[in-house]
């Protein structure tokens, strides 16, 4: 079975400085994909970026950045430059290849604020 | 883009009485659509996976008589908590997948808070 482990329940940064939120997960799968999401305060679930395991690349979007280390089993994401919008519960989550259903296993979630 | 809508965003119900929560893909086919349930500060749990035509899959622990689940149209997957009691107050949240391949997104809903007084 799949598991996330997100070991930072609640972080802080300041508006316009770099935050990095942990994640860690195991699986014996070979092709699957790794996410983060944002869920605002009105629950809204959000895509932040996405992994696929298959690629070495690190993928990026815009201020939103990920390290995957796929040996080591973690995918961590950083925020920069971060904004007062950011300011959110972010969820770290899992997913077999696609044609294998496409349901995601999630970590603890992180609780981000972002000071001014 | 492609939207899932759920209905209701928020129903209180008594203790006891049946309630019936609706995810319904707008503008594409849905042929899975997966229910989480996210209690305050805690995660989201996936409770059970429903594909179009088919029984749903209960993921271990959940009870299936309790949370009925059907699949009617590619469009539409409904949640029935069955005499509800006040544990089984959540936010409730749905996930749509309009195909099983590399470029499919999945998509949520905006989630039903459920409180049973």
């Amino acid at each position: 079975a799949q598991t996330v482990t997100q070991s930072q329940p609640e972080m802080s940064v300041q508006e316009a400085e770099t935050v990095t939120l942990s994640c860690t997960y195991d699986t014996s799968e070979s092709n699957y994909y790794l996410f983060w999401y944002k869920q605002p305060p009105s629950r809204q679930m959000i895509l932040v970026i996405r992994q696929e395991a298959y690629k070495q690349q690190n993928a990026t979007e815009n201020r939103f950045s990920v390290n995957f280390q796929k040996a080591a089993k973690s995918f961590s994401l950083k925020i920069s430059d971060s904004q007062l919008g950011d300011t959110a519960m972010y969820f770290c989550a899992f997913m077999k290849a696609y044609n294998q259903g496409g349901k995601l296993i999630f970590g603890q979630g992180t609780e981000l604020s972002v000071k001014p | 883009g492609a939207v899932v809508s759920q209905h209701p965003s928020w129903v209180i119900c008594k203790s006891g009485t049946s309630v019936k929560i609706e995810c319904r893909s707008l503008d594409f086919q849905a042929t899975t659509m997966f229910w989480y349930r996210q209690f305050p500060k805690q995660s989201l749990m996936l409770m059970a996976t429903s594909n179009e035509g088919s029984k749903a899959t209960y993921e271990q622990g959940v009870e299936k008589d309790k949370f009925l689940i059907n699949h009617a149209s590619l469009t539409l997957s409904t949640l029935t908590v069955t005499s509800a009691h006040p544990e089984d107050s959540s936010f409730y949240i749905c996930s749509a997948i309009y195909r099983s391949s590399y470029n499919s997104p999945l998509h949520f809903g905006n989630g039903t808070r459920l409180t049973v007084t």
